[in-house]
């Protein structure tokens, strides 16, 4: 089954702190993951995508296929960085065209 | 940065009422999706389309939806009898190529209330 699945529905740190935001993914074949942030009333917009391997926002992702796992780091939260954070995976159903499953969301509450 | 824009933010429509939602995929994009977030819940896949066809659909798109892309920069989304379960957050989506690999760009959302 295709499956994203993000265990913390709520993640609290410090300004500082280190932040890792826990994915975990289930897929048969060679997947395509990516990290979304919703900001406060803002729409969803695509962080991180584990193909490009790059560094937003100070935020980098690994893929790991070992443990199928996709978790989402920075070393030193800031307050803005406060917002819900989704993991998605690209899927195609039967067609050719892709299709997104996403995680239920992490909320990470950087305090200052 | 061009962004993809919908309309209206919040609709409040009666049970049975037909709606139209409606958005404006980002210019040079030619591959366009509809997803939705019942509140508390996870977002959810509903629709691809593509060459003025339907590529892709989840189940939770059943005949009570339709989708049309009417001209060539609208791409609307219609609930021909709402329901109470319909009441959710609805997204557009769009995106420059159609594989799995490309990210795809959001919509702020139109948050549909069915009374």
């Amino acid at each position: 089954a295709q499956r994203v699945t993000q265990p913390e529905k709520l993640l609290s740190v410090f300004k500082g702190a280190p932040v890792e935001l826990k994915c975990n993914y289930s897929y048969s074949g060679s997947p395509e993951l990516f990290w979304y942030v919703q900001y406060s009333r803002q729409r969803l917009q695509l962080l991180l995508r584990h193909i490009s391997r790059e560094s937003i926002k100070g935020f980098t992702a690994d893929l790991n296929k070992g443990e199928t796992s996709f978790h989402l780091k920075k070393p030193f939260a800031q307050e803005e960085d406060s917002a819900m954070y989704y993991c998605a995976l690209g899927v195609v159903y039967g067609g050719s065209q892709g299709n997104l499953i996403f995680g239920k969301g992490t909320k990470l509450s950087v305090k200052p | 940065e061009p962004e993809v824009t919908q309309t209206p933010s919040h609709q409040v429509t009666q049970m049975g009422q037909e709606v139209i939602l409606r958005c404006v995929p980002i210019s040079n994009h030619l591959y366009f999706y509809w997803y939705r977030q019942i509140l508390g819940q996870k977002v959810e896949f509903l629709v691809s389309f593509y060459n003025n066809e339907i590529s892709e659909k989840s189940e939770i798109f059943d005949d009570q939806f339709s989708v049309e892309r009417p001209d060539g920069s609208n791409f609307t989304l219609k609930i021909r009898s709402t329901k109470l379960e319909d009441s959710a957050m609805y997204f557009c989506a769009s995106s420059g190529g159609g594989g799995r690999d490309q990210p795809q760009h959001f919509g702020d959302g139109t948050r549909l209330s069915i009374l």
